[in-house]
């Protein structure tokens, strides 16, 4: 299986700072279409998950252009620039290259 | 607007059997995979079960394997997973998405309790 090892476990920030998630797999996520099938989740308190990022870099319908995503191979990162108090909860990694599909383990953002 | 509407979970003893449903309304349902996923209380996501848009390709989690059934009837716009033999470790609430988890329903709780 996959593992997605996501860092850091948890962040603590100021609304309009910056922050990064890593998410690093055990396997290279190309599929053999040539597309990387990694994504990006976020789940707010009490919500359903949420998909805010693709394919490793493409924005879901309605995400907020605050949010990007980069990285290939086994290597990936999402970005948040100006974090503001709608962003705050849990946000995953996804592959849904090879099966089983697996997730990381998290990353929750809390306001310092 | 793209809706996942999930039901059939409640309390249910160990070794019991449980269908849950998964209604889909907003997009063309028959053109999409869609996946089973679930959340015990207070973790992550574990991925559960997929199948195909013909229902060609089925694929399972391990920790199911031979004990829930995925299925859908694209007639009615609904996906399906088959619980039996069920454990405590499957108490969880359970979320239908489609492919590549574009769309997530709100989930159903599914508790395996004596």
């Amino acid at each position: 299986d996959v593992v997605m090892t996501q860092t850091p476990p948890s962040l603590s920030v100021a609304i309009g700072q910056s922050v990064s998630i890593s998410c690093k797999s055990s396997q290279s996520l190309v599929y053999s279409d040539g597309k990387t099938y990694l994504h990006w989740l976020l789940q707010s308190p009490g919500r359903s998950p949420k998909r805010l990022i693709y394919q490793v870099s493409n924005l879901g319908s309605g995400v907020p252009d605050r949010f990007s995503g980069t990285g290939s191979q086994k290597d990936f990162t999402l970005k948040i620039s100006r974090v503001e108090a709608e962003d705050l909860g849990v946000y995953y990694c996804a592959q849904t290259t090879h099966f089983p599909y697996t997730f990381g383990a998290g990353t929750k953002l809390e306001l310092k | 607007e793209v809706q996942l509407v999930e039901s059939g979970g409640g309390l249910v003893q160990p070794g019991r059997s449980l269908k849950l449903s998964c209604v889909a309304s907003g997009f063309t349902f028959s053109n999409y995979g869609m996946n089973w996923i679930r959340q015990a209380p207070g973790k992550g996501l574990e991925w559960v079960a997929y199948i195909s848009s013909g229902s060609s390709y089925i694929y399972y989690a391990e920790t199911v394997k031979g004990r829930f059934t995925i299925s859908r009837d694209n007639a009615k716009n609904t996906l399906y997973l088959q619980m039996t033999s069920l454990r405590s470790e499957d108490t969880a609430l359970y979320y239908c998405a489609s492919r590549g988890f574009a769309y997530w329903g709100q989930g159903t709780l599914v508790t395996v309790s004596s």
